[in-house]
């Protein structure tokens, strides 16, 4: 059943520390997608990737924040230095494009900064 | 700039009752729409998704969608709402680039 793995599921840090989250896409998804998601904004695109290549990222704060594909089986969101503010669920989806397919997406990693 | 504007944020029906939750769309050309349900503590899971063709789309768990170029619209609906659909809807679209767009969403309530 293939399906998006994002590690860790949970995660728990003080302000100032480095946070690198995790996502293994579908083999074969070309098409990698980082969201934040708040009560406040919901669901933000904060990158994408084609092919490891990144594609978009101005949703995301360039200060803090940096998003990767070491390679093809591996992206990684990485905040440094966290804040409170941080705090919010990532979502990692992929897709296969441009093939007619829909984006699937992981369980999401809960990021509380203290 | 494509967006996607869901109206309500919080709908409430009753078990049984008929459902439809808005969605419009800003984009230029025939967009890829799509519907992602989300329940608490978990990730989306994709109810329907429309690409071309019948603009009639059926999806998971009896809902359906229409597409409405004319009015920039992919509506969800469900004839008759179970307690379990209690959840979180998003439409989203895809834009040419492959950039997948969301709606802030619709919280769903199911009175008993």
């Amino acid at each position: 059943d293939a399906r998006v793995t994002q590690t860790p599921r949970h995660k728990v840090t003080e302000m100032g520390q480095e946070v690198t989250m995790r996502c293994q896409p579908i083999l074969g998804h070309n098409t990698v997608f980082w969201y934040r998601q708040t009560m406040m904004q919901g669901l933000e695109l904060l990158a994408y990737f084609r092919n490891r290549a990144p594609l978009d990222d101005s949703g995301m704060p360039k200060d803090r924040f940096s998003a990767e594909m070491p390679d093809a089986t591996l992206a990684t969101l990485k905040i440094q230095p966290s804040e409170p503010r941080d705090s919010a669920v990532y979502f990692c989806a992929s897709g296969l494009l441009p093939m007619n397919t829909e984006a699937f997406f992981g369980q999401g990693t809960r990021l509380t900064v203290v | 700039a494509q967006s996607v504007t869901q109206p309500d944020i919080h709908i409430t029906v009753s078990e049984g009752a008929s459902l439809e939750l808005r969605c419009n769309y800003s984009y230029g050309a025939t967009p890829y729409l799509f519907w992602y349900v989300q329940s608490p503590g978990q990730g989306l899971q994709l109810l329907l998704k429309y690409f071309s063709g019948d603009t009639l789309v059926q999806g998971i768990k009896g809902f359906e969608a229409e597409f409405k170029r004319s009015q920039s619209s992919f509506n969800l609906r469900k004839p008759s709402v179970h307690w379990s659909d209690a959840a979180e809807y998003f439409c989203a679209v895809y834009n040419q680039g492959g950039k997948l767009i969301f709606g802030q969403g619709t919280e769903l309530s199911v009175k008993p």
